[in-house]
């Protein structure tokens, strides 16, 4: 089964730094990735995906991931963190093989502190 | 993307009563989902509401327990019956406009459910 794995429950990170948030995959045939985040007492929003193409997808709020095949890995990163930026972070990819419902990783707390 | 709005936002239940959420879309849609997120953790998914068909439920779930109905193309809920403090979580719907061809899900801000 296709699955995700998001090996940080928790990230602090001071503002202005670089931030990262890792995900690593595990999918038969072409991985299709996403990030979401979610805000205190909020729904997810959909911050970017990967389908194919350019390894480098940019997306919402200025974040961005890098696909690595090789590493089968997912990270998200913003060059400057802000502290609006602290949110729960999930990664996610869809699975083919039950009918392209999408799985969620179990989540990263992203704390920027000021 | 699409506009998801939820009812309630959040409701406090006594055991043993029942409770339905409503999920509206701002546009039609046929793949609507329904997840649950327990307290700080990931979203499980509960179940696909495709509007033409009876509700597809994932293992652990049953339709007795969470019956889903999809009246039209914009509109689903989700009754959460016979409650017990263990149904405590975020009930969250979600819509792929794009009938899952590569698609991206977008969600709705989540009912807040705590049964006492």
């Amino acid at each position: 089964a296709q699955s995700v794995a998001q090996p940080e429950d928790q990230v602090n990170v001071a503002e202005g730094n670089p931030l990262t948030v890792k995900c690593t995959y595990s999918v038969s045939g072409n991985p299709y990735l996403f990030w979401y985040v979610q805000y205190p007492n909020r729904g997810l929003q959909f911050l970017l995906k990967y389908i194919t193409g350019d390894n480098l997808v940019k997306g919402s709020y200025g974040f961005e991931a890098e696909f690595n095949k090789s590493q089968t890995s997912f990270h998200l990163k913003k060059p400057s963190a802000l502290v609006s930026d602290s949110a729960l972070y999930f990664c996610a990819v869809r699975d083919s093989n039950r009918d392209d419902k999408i799985i969620f990783g179990k989540g990263t707390r992203l704390h920027i502190l000021p | 993307s699409a506009v998801i709005s939820q009812k309630p936002s959040r409701d406090i239940c006594q055991r043993g009563t029942s409770l339905t959420i409503q999920c509206q879309v701002d546009s039609q849609v046929t793949m609507m989902f329904w997840y649950r997120q327990q307290p700080g953790q990931s979203l499980t998914l509960i179940a696909t509401a495709n509007q033409g068909s009876e509700a597809t439920y994932e293992s652990g779930f049953v339709i007795d327990k969470f019956p889903i109905s999809r009246p039209n193309l914009t509109f689903s809920t989700l009754t959460v019956s016979n409650m017990s403090p263990e149904d405590s979580s975020i009930y969250l719907c979600s819509v792929d406009p794009s009938s899952g061809s590569y698609g991206t899900q977008y969600f709705g801000p989540g009912t807040r459910l705590l049964v006492l």
